[in-house]
């Protein structure tokens, strides 16, 4: 089914740990997102790219990454976790018709 | 930079009242509008989106919101609300050439049967 899958689901870090979460898209979106969801905050956008090879910070990036070497794949890069990192992460792809979310990973760091 | 507010945290009802959840973004011209539910451990689900034409928008399971202009507002309408509609609802906007959706930090809604 096309859509936008995110793995792992779930994923538990000790600080300092580093770990990449994939977001791949099957169609041929080339906007992709990553966000942050935490309680009370709503959803704040980490990095986004607008296209193959392409990436930019969004409102909150510091302590992660991305790269997009592949206009169906989205990674997104945590070096060196910390606590503050704890969070449920949203992958988005938008094509003409809308946006597609992914079903989240839930990520804690202790 | 575009911003969305919604007035209310967190809002509590009973099976069939009515439900008017607010949303207000910060400046006009041109925008196109959501709104999404998150029903609890599960991920975005929209529910409708205004782009343009009509201002009173319906979308998915009874709802409708309604965008005016003049208030900078697109405001969430469900005429009888239902236990299972118990979730956390959020507005967006999209906001700037990027083309990312900037979300309102939501509602949570509980329907007492």
């Amino acid at each position: 089914n096309a859509g936008v899958t995110q793995t792992p689901k779930f994923r538990v870090l000790k600080t300092g740990q580093s770990m990449t979460l994939l977001c791949a898209q099957d169609m041929n979106h080339e906007y992709m997102y990553w966000y942050r969801q935490d309680p009370g905050m709503g959803l704040r956008l980490i990095h986004y790219s607008v296209g193959e090879g392409t990436t930019a910070k969004g409102e909150v990036p510091d302590g992660y990454n991305v790269s997009r070497l592949k206009k169906q794949n989205f990674l997104l890069g945590l070096e060196s976790a910390a606590p503050s990192q704890t969070s449920v992460y949203f992958c988005a792809s938008y094509g003409g018709v809308g946006y597609t979310f992914g079903s989240g990973t839930r990520l804690t760091v202790v | 930079a575009q911003s969305v507010s919604q007035h209310n945290h967190h809002v509590i009802l009973s099976e069939a009242a009515s439900l008017e959840l607010g949303c207000n973004y910060s400046y006009g011209g041109t925008v196109n509008l959501f709104w999404y539910v998150q029903y609890p451990g599960q991920h975005l689900q929209l529910l409708l989106k205004y782009f343009s034409g009509d201002p009173l928008v319906k979308g998915i399971k009874g709802f409708e919101a309604e965008f005016i202009k003049s208030k900078f507002s697109f405001n969430l309408r469900k005429p009888s609300v239902q236990w299972s509609d118990t979730a956390e609802y959020f507005c967006a906007v999209i906001g700037g050439s990027q083309g990312n959706l900037i979300f309102g930090k939501g509602t949570k809604l509980s329907v007492k049967p």
